[in-house]
């Protein structure tokens, strides 16, 4: 089956803390493109990267990090220093090479950031 | 706006009636996707347009939905004799479609449908 997983249904953290979100995956197809977006409480799903199953180079934007294992078949990503602005749903997705176009995504991590 | 759109930001019905919900996707963005964000089922894709080519239908749920997109641009999403079980938040999303699959989806704010 080809799923995506995030475990942690909901994380509460201090501001300036630092949190990382899970996302693991299972597909038997050797390519394919990883996703993480953001939904604040507005509902707009908001995108904030794209990694393709070729390129495992980590990534930095900011406050935020990625980090893409493709040994364990994770793509987790990291708020530094979080801010209340944080808070929101995360969701990570994917598109498989035998599914055209259409993103699976998990069931979301809702991230609350408090003072 | 720069981004895509979709009307009504909310939709209340009584069970049994139809509903017509709208995406108007970024401009020259030729491909469309239609989403479905309930509780108990999560995000779920319901349909894909690209350029001229058949729609992938693959995810509509049942024949009471159905969507049509005119002139390669805005599209149309139909729900014919609406269940309790349809209320969710439609998402409109599109993409530029030239890199053949893969490519970044950009969201619309999408239609809250409540189903009464």
């Amino acid at each position: 089956a080809q799923k995506v997983t995030q475990a942690q249904t909901e994380i509460s953290v201090v501001e300036k803390e630092d949190v990382t979100l899970d996302c693991v995956y299972e597909t038997r197809d050797t390519t394919y493109y990883l996703f993480w977006y953001k939904q604040p409480p507005s509902g707009e799903l908001v995108f904030l990267i794209r990694r393709n199953s070729f390129d495992e180079q980590n990534e930095i934007s900011g406050r935020y990090s990625w980090n893409f294992q493709k040994s364990t078949s994770s793509f987790n990503f990291t708020i530094t220093a979080s801010q209340v602005v944080d808070s929101a749903v995360y969701f990570c997705a994917l598109i498989w090479a035998g599914t055209a176009s259409k993103l699976t995504f998990g069931t979301g991590t809702r991230l609350q950031v408090t003072l | 706006g720069a981004g895509v759109s979709q009307s009504p930001s909310n939709k209340v019905t009584e069970k049994g009636k139809d509903v017509e919900l709208r995406c108007d996707p970024i401009s020259g963005h030729t491909a469309l996707y239609w989403y479905r964000q309930s509780l108990g089922q999560g995000l779920e894709f319901l349909i894909y347009f690209q350029g001229n080519s058949a729609p992938d239908k693959s995810g509509l749920p049942s024949d009471r939905f159905s969507a049509e997109r005119t002139g390669g641009s805005v599209s149309t999403l139909t729900i014919q004799r609406t269940q309790q079980e349809d209320s969710a938040v439609y998402l409109c999303a599109s993409s530029l479609g030239r890199e053949g699959w893969g490519e970044t989806q950009y969201f619309g704010p999408g239609t809250r449908l409540l189903v009464l």
